[in-house]
C-alpha cells in the first residue's frame, strides 16, 4: 500500500461548484497532516494545515480522521483560480525539528470551468 | 525577504551526458536544503537533504549526487544521466529540519532524449 494516496482526478467542476478531495495514509504513526497546492508547471506552495478539529481558511476546509487515516480538503463556490493539483502531505514526525521527511500524495488535479 | 534560485529553468540533455543543477537561497543563514524530484505520474520524490556545508544525506540511491560547497549553494550533479532521470527537478529550504513549510524554487524541467 502507497504511503500517501490520492485520487488522480481530474475533477472538471463549474464555478460555484464544491468539490471534495479525499486522501488516505498508510502509517497509523503519522502525525502531521497538510495540502498543498501546485499549479501547472508551478513549485508546490503551502495551502493548508490539517488539524484534527478539522480548519477552515475562507472557502477551503480541510478534516482528519485518525480512526480511517483519511485527510480532506473542500472547497466551496470554487473559483477558476483555484485550477491546480492539489497535494496530500503526511509527516511522521511533529512537524518541527528533527522529525522526518515529509511524504507528498501524487495530487488530485482540479479543473474549474467558466 | 527569502528567495531561493533556481536554474537552468528549462533542460534538455542525452542521455549519457553529464548534469549539473543550482540552487541558492537568500535572506537566511544555515537553511535546510533539499533536492526532489518530480516524475511524471508520480509525487514528489524527495533525493537529497542538506542540514549543512558539505553535510548530505541521500534518500533513494541513484546514479545523481549532490553537494553543498556554500551555506546557501546546494547543487545536484550526475556523471552520466539515464532517461528514467527525466522530471522536473525542484530544490527546496526551511529553517527547521522536516519543517512543514517546504519553500521551494521555480523547479528545473529535465528531459533526457
Amino acid at each position: 500500500r502507497k504511503e500517501v494516496e490520492q485520487d488522480p482526478g481530474p475533477f472538471n467542476v463549474p464555478e460555484g461548484a464544491t468539490v471534495a478531495f479525499n486522501c488516505t495514509y498508510s502509517n497509523s504513526a503519522s502525525q502531521s497532516f497538510f495540502w498543498y497546492r501546485q499549479d501547472c508547471r508551478k513549485e508546490p506552495k503551502l495551502l493548508m494545515s490539517v488539524y484534527s478539529s478539522g480548519n477552515e481558511d475562507g472557502r477551503f476546509t480541510a478534516q482528519l480522521n485518525r480512526a480511517s487515516q483519511y485527510i480532506s480538503l473542500l472547497i466551496r463556490d470554487s473559483k477558476l483560480s483555484d485550477s491546480a493539483t492539489y497535494l496530500c502531505v503526511v509527516n511522521i514526525g511533529g512537524g518541527g525539528s528533527g522529525n522526518t521527511p515529509l511524504v507528498f500524495g501524487k495530487g488530485t488535479r482540479l479543473s474549474v470551468i467558466a | 525577504s527569502q528567495t531561493i534560485h533556481q536554474w537552468p529553468a528549462t533542460l534538455v540533455q542525452p542521455v549519457g551526458s553529464p548534469l549539473s543543477l543550482e540552487c541558492t537561497v537568500e535572506g537566511t543563514s544555515n537553511p535546510n536544503l533539499y533536492w526532489y524530484r518530480q516524475a511524471a505520474g508520480r509525487g514528489l520524490q524527495l533525493l537529497f537533504y542538506s542540514v549543512g556545508i558539505g553535510q548530505i544525506s541521500s534518500e533513494v540511491p541513484q546514479n545523481l549526487s549532490a553537494s553543498r560547497p556554500q551555506d546557501r549553494q546546494f547543487i545536484l550533479s550526475s556523471k552520466k544521466l539515464l532517461l528514467s532521470d527525466s522530471g522536473f527537478y525542484l530544490c527546496a529550504w526551511s529553517v527547521g529540519l522536516w519543517e512543514v513549510t517546504l519553500h521551494f524554487g521555480n523547479g528545473t524541467r529535465l528531459t533526457v532524449t
